[in-house]
């Protein structure tokens, strides 16, 4: 069974630009998660969608990130503009089900570079 | 605020011997916990899950709960060199549609 997959792996970019990571879940898991990673800390999240329907997204930084998942399957996360404390690793992950009962696997992650 | 707490470390570990990690944590509906495993650069992998007072054993792993004293545990036995890794607590809170709260990790060392 083919685990959660992103891309890109590794991203650098300028401040101020813009840059969108993607993820597909583990086929049959309606849960997708997007956690935020620093150094030397937890997956914190940023958003979790049941289904294409965003249930928590209350750790978003809305101005400047946006995420969507129009079919209920993969998605996408995007940041614009990017500034330099966004640097970190940007990890998805799925689950069966919703909330935090369910044991959720992540993907391998994308490392950003904001420089 | 709901926290999980882990000794940052390094803890470091004989090849062989018994590696033991701890958590604790403050939400005390708490019903779901979860050990992951993070090697350097790399993201965080499932090891153990367990929801149940007691001990649950996989392998050369054992997760440990006790929900009385809001604490759980894993216990690597005969850890080898390939054990080194930092390894995250994660609490599922009572309520299903609140988020899971990671810790921050233990980074554990076995020393050859």
């Amino acid at each position: 069974e083919a685990g959660v997959v992103q891309s890109p792996r590794y991203k650098i970019i300028e401040k101020k630009q813009p840059v969108a990571f993607w993820c597909n879940p583990i086929s049959g898991h309606n849960t997708l998660y997007w956690y935020l990673q620093n150094l030397g800390q937890g997956p914190e999240l940023l958003i979790r969608y049941e289904n294409e329907e965003a249930v928590d997204d209350s750790q978003l930084p809305k101005d400047r990130f946006s995420a969507e998942r129009l079919k209920g399957v993969d998605s996408t996360l995007k940041i614009q503009p990017a500034e330099l404390g966004d640097s970190a690793v940007y990890l998805c992950a799925s689950s069966l089900g919703g909330g935090g009962w369910y044991e959720q696997f992540f993907g391998p992650g994308t490392r950003l570079t904001v420089l | 605020q709901k926290e999980v707490e882990q000794n940052s470390g390094p803890l470091s570990v004989p090849e062989g011997a018994i590696a033991s990690l701890n958590c604790t944590y403050s939400d005390r509906g708490s019903q779901s916990f979860f050990w992951y495993r993070q090697y350097s650069g790399k993201s965080p992998e499932l090891i153990m899950s367990i929801y149940s007072n007691g001990d649950k054993e996989d392998g050369r792993f054992t997760a440990q709960l006790n929900k009385a004293s809001q604490y759980v545990s894993l216990l690597i036995r005969d850890s080898q060199p390939s054990d080194s890794a930092t390894y995250l607590c994660a609490v599922s809170p009572m309520n299903r549609d609140d988020k899971i709260i990671f810790g921050k990790g233990t980074r554990l060392h076995i020393l050859p």
